[in-house]
């Protein structure tokens, strides 16, 4: 059970787009539709922004949106604002009720 | 309003076990769900360890199995974590959850810092 791939950093201006990926392999991401990601803002416990590859919890912006194709899925972050500087995490359901994290993205907003 | 407290020793002696408890309120750990145990070491990424279904039922990280044990209090509907012959590698913060078990964790305690040093 190695960690998702995750890359290191993603940065965007305010109002702009981006979209940070989140590769596993056929036993974790691929194998299942159940993909989350969380987000981390330092010091704070992670926070669910989406569950179930693209489903988002009430309360969580509709700028979130996530999406996955094969071993890979992916956040989109539109419109980004100030307040959206964090880390993001992806996490992976991966069989026999195992779970495993990406290695992490930290967002900037230029 | 579900709500999850870490508790614990924060300094631990290489070699020995880390022991926390989660206190849940809010809600009964009996009546459902998976209760599991996410750490994070400084300045890392996360790191699933492992769940307890309400019934009992372990998961466990394969990587951390043969050290790991998470049980169950639904009398004090708290749940815990034993990790065994822990090392300096073991240092994180410790949060603990509540998921439907296919990672989808919407509740979370703040998290406990655990230094493993002698």
């Amino acid at each position: 059970q190695s960690a998702l791939t995750q890359p290191r950093s993603v940065s965007g201006s305010p109002g702009q787009s981006v979209t940070i990926s989140c590769t596993g392999t056929s036993s974790d991401v691929g194998g299942y539709n159940y993909v989350s990601w969380y987000q981390q803002h330092p010091g704070k416990a992670p926070k669910l922004m989406i569950y179930d590859v693209s489903k988002r919890p009430s309360g969580v912006p509709d700028r979130f949106s996530g999406s996955k194709s094969g071993n890979t899925a992916s956040l989109t972050i539109s419109g980004l604002q100030a307040e959206d500087e964090a880390d993001y995490y992806c996490c992976s359901y991966a069989g026999s009720y195992t779970l495993v994290f990406g290695t992490g993205t930290k967002v900037t907003v230029l | 309003q579900v709500q999850l407290q870490e508790s614990g020793p924060g300094l631990v002696k290489p070699s020995e076990t880390l022991s926390l408890t989660c206190a849940v309120s809010g809600y009964s750990i009996s009546s459902g769900y998976y209760w599991g145990w996410i750490r994070q070491p400084p300045g890392k990424g996360l790191e699933w360890i492992g769940s307890i279904y309400h019934s009992g039922s372990t998961y466990y990280n394969p990587s951390l199995k043969s050290r790991v044990t998470i049980s169950v209090d639904t009398s004090k509907n708290q749940f815990s974590l034993k990790l065994s012959s822990v090392t300096a590698a073991d240092t994180a913060v410790y949060y603990c959850a509540r998921d439907n078990g296919s990672g989808e964790g919407r509740y979370w305690g703040q998290g406990t810092l655990v230094t493993v040093s002698s």
